[in-house]
């Protein structure tokens, strides 16, 4: 049982590259979210799916896109990688969207853009 | 606005007591979740309280008090292990999760 997959570990971008973070979950979860983790601030909502083919948008949406084709899958697609997205980027996903659930986080992405 | 507040970073003695505090302003709440977060690695749940009072689960217990907006998690007889950061969030109106800036705790021999 694997839990919560996000590749890649590590990534190096320069400005207005585009790339795709993957996050896939073998849990059958219903919930999937991304989250970005900066210094000396909590952890930050960018997009979130209830269940394939939902998605929507967290507090820190722009700059990013989700699709959520199938339920065990859900990649964040940075469209044109600007400094101010260099972070740690967290895939998250919960049995329900339903109330309040434990979150399964994945391992990280830690991503530099120059 | 939605606010939590924990210390930025605590330190502590191998085999002491730490009380972590976490102090929120929410619209709406539907519970407190406490994350541990070792250095370089995911968040992992540590504890859930949606009503009053103390939960104790092994080494760490967490209480909470919806009149106050306050929670604490305690840890006991702490081990080297246990230096990480400690994540509050609070479950809003919407069900929306609203994260702490988290608690940095070190732990020294």
């Amino acid at each position: 049982n694997a839990g919560v997959t996000q590749t890649p570990k590590f990534q190096v971008l320069k400005t207005g590259q585009s790339m795709t973070l993957q996050c896939a979950q073998d849990m059958n979860h219903e919930y999937m979210s991304w989250y970005r983790q900066d210094p000396g601030m909590g952890l930050r909502l960018i997009h979130y799916s209830v269940g394939a083919g939902i998605t929507d948008q967290g507090e820190v949406p722009n700059g990013y896109n989700v699709s959520r084709s199938t339920t065990e899958d859900f990649p964040l697609r940075l469209l044109s990688a600007a400094p101010s997205q260099t972070s740690v980027y967290f895939c998250a996903s919960s049995y329900s969207a339903a109330g309040a659930n434990v979150l399964t986080f994945g391992a990280g992405s830690r991503l530099t853009v120059l | 606005g939605q606010n939590i507040d924990q210390p930025t970073e605590m330190t502590a003695t191998e085999g002491a007591i730490v009380q972590i505090n976490c102090t929120y302003q929410t619209s709406g709440f539907n519970g407190l979740f406490w994350y541990q977060q070792h250095a370089g690695e995911a968040p992992t749940f540590l504890s859930y309280n949606v009503l009053d009072g103390l939960e104790e689960k092994g080494r760490f217990s967490s209480f909470l008090s919806r009149s106050k907006g306050y929670s604490y998690l305690l840890l006991k007889e702490l081990q080297m292990k246990d230096s990480a950061s400690y994540l509050c969030a609070v479950v809003d109106s919407n069900y929306q999760l609203i994260w702490g800036a988290g608690t940095k705790l070190i732990i020294k021999p």
